[in-house]
């Protein structure tokens, strides 16, 4: 059963554009996150959202900026995209920060830069 | 086995065999989670086990942990072909962040 939900499910677009993702949770989890999953199925971790504050940053580009509303949506913006860009995007929730709590992610935004 | 930069592992089996997914981490760790990603999908949580334990079970999976050699497991037995997937190992470094291993696709075969 789907509980974390994201849009698009595909986006392509070219270089120097600007694209903005969606996640929403219905598990009322207080942490949310964004990942990068690369051609080889590599996942690294971007950021986390914890009551609204940034409590995971990794070293990523700075184009690349998260958004958060309230505690049940975290949106990824990533203004001028460059071709390493290309990836699936991954959201996902849990109910405490860190690895205590199984993380659950959605089905992931494919991003196809040309 | 997975982890750090290596590349995604792949197994290749005839349905019915067993099959171990090793998994080995750097720093402590107070938990172990398994997942399993579809093509298309999320990763999803099939077993975990914690670092006072030492073998978990869940149907054909078991998962067991050495916390002496950092490393862990994941066993299927009676592979059938709807376990094809992308297994990932995660681990917390007692930290607020979350690592996976490269992950090992299996193929089961019929």
């Amino acid at each position: 059963e789907t509980a974390v939900f994201q849009t698009p499910n595909y986006h392509v677009t070219q270089v120097g554009n600007e694209v903005s993702f969606n996640c929403k949770q219905t598990l009322g989890h207080d942490t949310m996150y964004w990942y990068k999953q690369d051609s080889k199925k590599l996942l690294k971790i971007m950021f986390s959202y914890n009551n609204k504050q940034l409590i995971v940053n990794e070293t990523v580009p700075r184009r690349f900026s998260p958004q958060s509303s309230d505690k049940a949506h975290l949106n990824l913006r990533i203004k001028s995209v460059e071709p390493e860009d290309s990836a699936v995007y991954l959201c996902a929730s849990s109910s405490r920060q860190g690895n205590q709590d199984t993380q659950y992610f959605g089905p992931g935004t494919r991003l196809l830069v040309l | 086995s997975q982890w750090g930069e290596e590349n995604l592992q792949a197994l290749s089996i005839q349905e019915g065999e067993d099959v171990t997914m090793n998994c080995s981490y750097k720093t402590y760790t107070t938990v172990v989670h398994w997942y399993r990603q579809d093509s298309g999908r999320g990763p999803a949580l099939i077993i975990l086990i914690r670092s006072n334990e030492r073998e978990k079970r869940s149907g054909r999976l078991r998962a067991t942990l050495d916390t002496s050699s950092q490393s862990s497991s994941l066993s299927i037995t009676a592979a059938q072909c709807e376990d094809t997937a992308v297994y990932f190992c995660a681990t917390d470094s007692n930290t607020d962040k979350v690592v996976f291993g490269t992950g090992t696709r299996l193929q089961v075969s019929p």
